[in-house]
């Protein structure tokens, strides 16, 4: 079956320029999370759904990232105004459901670079 | 926030060699911990939710313990193959939702 999806892979942006990051869930899977991945570091959290409810998005480095899951399948990660330091490799996962010890499934991920 | 360090943070191995690693992390407010391997270019893949201290779970020539009073967990591989080659992450859960990942520990399997 088909796994967690991301697009695009890579996108490139010049620093001021607003982006716009997709990932599509495993069907069915209520809870999707966004992480971010910095050269060297490991993935840290940025924010967590369930369906459609963002609750809790306490990993949002500034206001100028947003996300959103409008219908509790599809996410958007926006980035706006991006700076070099926003460069870094951004994952999405799903999980079947909230609270559950059961693994979340990652996307490949998208590489954003800002020059 | 969780403190997680895994080690070591890259290491070489000879084909046909056992390895392991080690991830350490804060033992209160435990909830579950995550191992996942991470090939370059596609998605980090699961290999193991841990959960009872104690817990020993083996996928393979993969295997894991975790020690939830003392706070680290290890990972085994046995007999390595080139294809084994991936960055290793552990990720504990303090609660039920999201991951606090360590580092990473960066495996190249010489062939």
């Amino acid at each position: 079956g088909a796994g967690v999806s991301q697009s695009p892979r890579y996108k490139v942006a010049k620093r001021g320029q607003d982006v716009a990051l997709r990932c599509d869930p495993i069907s069915g899977h209520v809870s999707l999370f966004w992480y971010q991945q910095a050269l060297g570091q490991g993935p840290e959290f940025l924010t967590y759904f369930q369906n459609e409810a963002q609750l809790d998005k306490s990993g949002l480095p500034s206001d100028r990232f947003f996300a959103e899951r409008p219908e509790g399948s599809v996410s958007t990660l926006k980035i706006q105004r991006t700076q070099q330091e926003d460069s870094a490799v951004y994952l999405c996962a799903s999980s079947l459901r909230q609270g559950d010890r059961n693994e979340q499934f990652f996307g490949p991920g998208t590489r954003l670079t800002v020059l | 926030i969780l403190n997680v360090e895994q080690s070591p943070q890259s290491l070489h191995v000879q084909e046909g060699d056992s390895t392991n690693f080690t991830c350490s992390f804060p033992s209160s407010n435990f909830y579950a911990l995550h191992w996942y391997r991470w090939e370059t270019a596609k998605s980090p893949e699961a290999l193991f939710v841990m959960t009872l201290n104690g817990d020993e779970k083996k996928k393979g020539r993969i295997s894991a313990t975790l020690n939830t009073k003392e706070g680290y967990s290890y990972l085994y591989i046995k007999g390595s193959q080139p294809e084994d080659s991936a960055t290793y992450l552990c990720a504990p859960r303090a609660g039920a939702n999201n991951l606090f990942f360590g580092t990473g520990t960066r495996l190249t399997v010489i062939p």
